[in-house]
């Protein structure tokens, strides 16, 4: 089974500040997830990504394969950033077996 | 846009009570999932439908029983429930299975609480 590490487990930054979050993965695996999780609310897909870096806003999203490490950063953070950023892997050759997910990153950021 | 939508959202249950929680996906997808939420733990899987009429454990089974209604409905229910089952519980769909790259979608969840 896939072991799926995510730091900081908590965070808190002042508004404007450049965020990184880091997830990092024991085995080989075919796709990332990263997810975004409001207090009280569901779960929203951010990123998926299988290799390189994926921009959306003001939200990167980066994969290292080989070093199975991934990097969701955010710049110039807001307070609405505030949430619980989850990493989820998606196993390498298919499968049954869902996603693996890491305990997630309490993000606070405040004004 | 609907997306994924699972009832209810709130559920209090005694003991030995038993329960449906609802999952309708209005995307076409063909697979469907039900994960339960614990604190300091990621979401684990219950239970997977690859398609209409499968379904498959995932490594949380135990207490649990699933229907694949229809392509968009996925229905999780607790026979007896006890306090170990209480959680928050999504349910997620996609195109294809999980393993395969394809992007998730989750409910709003359903919390649960067994007194």
């Amino acid at each position: 089974k896939n072991e799926v590490e995510q730091s900081p487990q908590n965070l808190t930054a002042q508004e404007g500040e450049f965020i990184t979050i880091n997830c990092s993965y024991s085995v080989g695996i075919s796709a990332l997830h990263w997810l975004q999780q409001h207090p009280g609310g569901g779960i929203v897909s951010l990123f998926m990504l299988s290799s390189g870096k994926k921009k959306h806003g003001r939200l990167i999203a980066t994969i290292n394969i080989q070093e199975k490490h991934s990097s969701l950063h955010i710049t110039a953070s807001h307070p609405r950033d505030s949430a619980v950023y989850i990493c989820a892997v998606d196993p390498s050759g298919g499968g049954a077996d869902g996603l693996t997910f890491g305990k997630g990153t309490h993000l606070i950021i405040q004004p | 846009n609907a997306g994924v939508t699972q009832t209810p959202k709130f559920q209090v249950l005694k003991t030995g009570q038993s329960m449906t929680l609802q999952c309708a996906q209005d995307m076409n997808h063909n697979s469907m999932y039900w994960y339960r939420q614990d604190p300091g733990m990621g979401l684990r899987l219950i239970y997977y439908s690859a398609s209409e009429g499968t379904t498959d454990k995932g490594e949380v089974p135990n207490g649990y029983n699933v229907s694949r209604l229809n392509k968009r409905e996925f229905s999780l229910r607790l026979e007896s429930a006890a306090p170990s089952q209480t959680s928050v519980y999504f349910c997620a769909s996609s195109e294809m299975g999980q393993g395969t790259n394809t992007e998730a979608f989750f409910g709003q969840g359903t919390r649960l609480t067994v007194v």
